[in-house]
C-alpha cells in the first residue's frame, strides 16, 4: 500500500536558521507530491506541489522542495526560518487515476528566538 | 468565492447523541472528502465522493455516514456518538481535472470542526 513517512515528529529551529523537513513515500510510479501547512486552530494550506518537470519546486512563504526519485523523497526546505513559520507540516502523495491523497503523520516545527 | 466552509466550528456531544457536520464548497468541485485528524496520526480519510449521488468509504468509515445530493454539499453524519470520535474533522474538495487537463490532486481544505464526545 502507498504510504508517506515523515520521520521527525518535532523539530526546533532557531529563528533565521535554515530548515529541512523530511518526507519519504512508497509508490511505484511517479507520484503527485504536496506539502501542506497547518497553523494552530486552522485548516490545511497548500505550500507547494510537484506533478512533473523540474524537480525543485518553489512554493509560497519562501519554501521550496526537491523531488528525488532515487531516494523516494520530497524534502521541504527554507533558507531562513521566521517565527511565523511555527506550525505543523504535512507531506502528502496522490497517485495516478485515484483522486485521493495519503498524508504523513506531520512534523511540528517550533521556532526558538 | 468562500472556498470550503464547515459548520459548526466547535461542538460537544454526549455519548449516544447524533449530529451532522456540514460542508459546502462554492468552487463547483466534483470531488469532496471528509478527514479526521487525531494528534500524531495525521489525517485519515473517512468518506469521499466523486460527484453528486456517488460516495465511497475511506480508511475509517465506521460510525459515520455521508450523502451527496448536490455538487456543493457533503454532510457527515454521526449517528451514535462515541468518545473515540472525539477529533478534528476536515472537509476538502478538488476538481476532477486541472486547468491544463492534467490530473489535479490538490485539495482545498475547510477550517475544520472540533468535536468532543463525553
Amino acid at each position: 500500500a502507498q504510504s508517506v513517512t515523515q520521520p521527525d515528529i518535532h523539530i526546533t529551529v532557531s529563528e533565521g536558521a535554515s530548515l529541512e523537513l523530511r518526507c519519504n513515500y512508497s509508490y511505484g510510479a511517479t507520484p503527485y507530491l504536496f506539502w501542506y501547512v497547518q497553523s494552530p486552530g486552522q485548516g490545511l494550506q497548500l505550500l507547494l506541489k510537484y506533478f512533473s518537470g523540474d524537480t525543485l519546486v518553489q512554493g509560497i512563504k519562501g519554501f521550496e522542495a526537491e523531488f528525488k526519485r532515487s531516494q523516494s523523497s520530497f524534502n521541504l526546505r527554507k533558507p531562513s526560518v521566521h517565527w511565523s513559520d511555527a506550525a505543523e507540516y504535512f507531506c502528502a502523495v496522490g497517485y495516478t487515476g485515484f483522486q485521493k491523497l495519503v498524508f504523513g503523520t506531520g512534523t511540528r516545527l517550533l521556532v526558538s528566538p | 468565492n468562500a472556498g470550503v466552509t464547515q459548520t459548526p466550528k466547535f461542538r460537544i456531544l454526549k455519548i449516544g447523541q447524533s449530529m451532522t457536520l456540514q460542508c459546502t464548497q462554492d468552487m463547483n468541485h466534483n470531488y469532496m472528502y471528509w478527514y479526521r485528524q487525531d494528534p500524531g496520526m495525521g489525517l485519515k480519510l473517512i468518506y469521499y465522493s466523486v460527484g453528486a449521488g456517488i460516495t465511497d468509504k475511506g480508511e475509517v468509515p465506521n460510525g459515520y455516514n455521508v450523502s451527496r445530493s448536490t455538487t456543493e454539499d457533503f454532510p457527515l453524519r454521526l449517528e451514535l456518538a462515541a468518545p473515540s470520535q472525539t477529533s478534528v474533522y476536515f472537509c476538502a474538495s478538488n476538481p476532477e481535472l486541472g486547468t491544463s487537463g492534467s490530473p489535479l490532486y490538490e485539495q482545498y481544505f475547510g477550517p475544520g470542526t472540533r468535536l468532543t464526545v463525553t
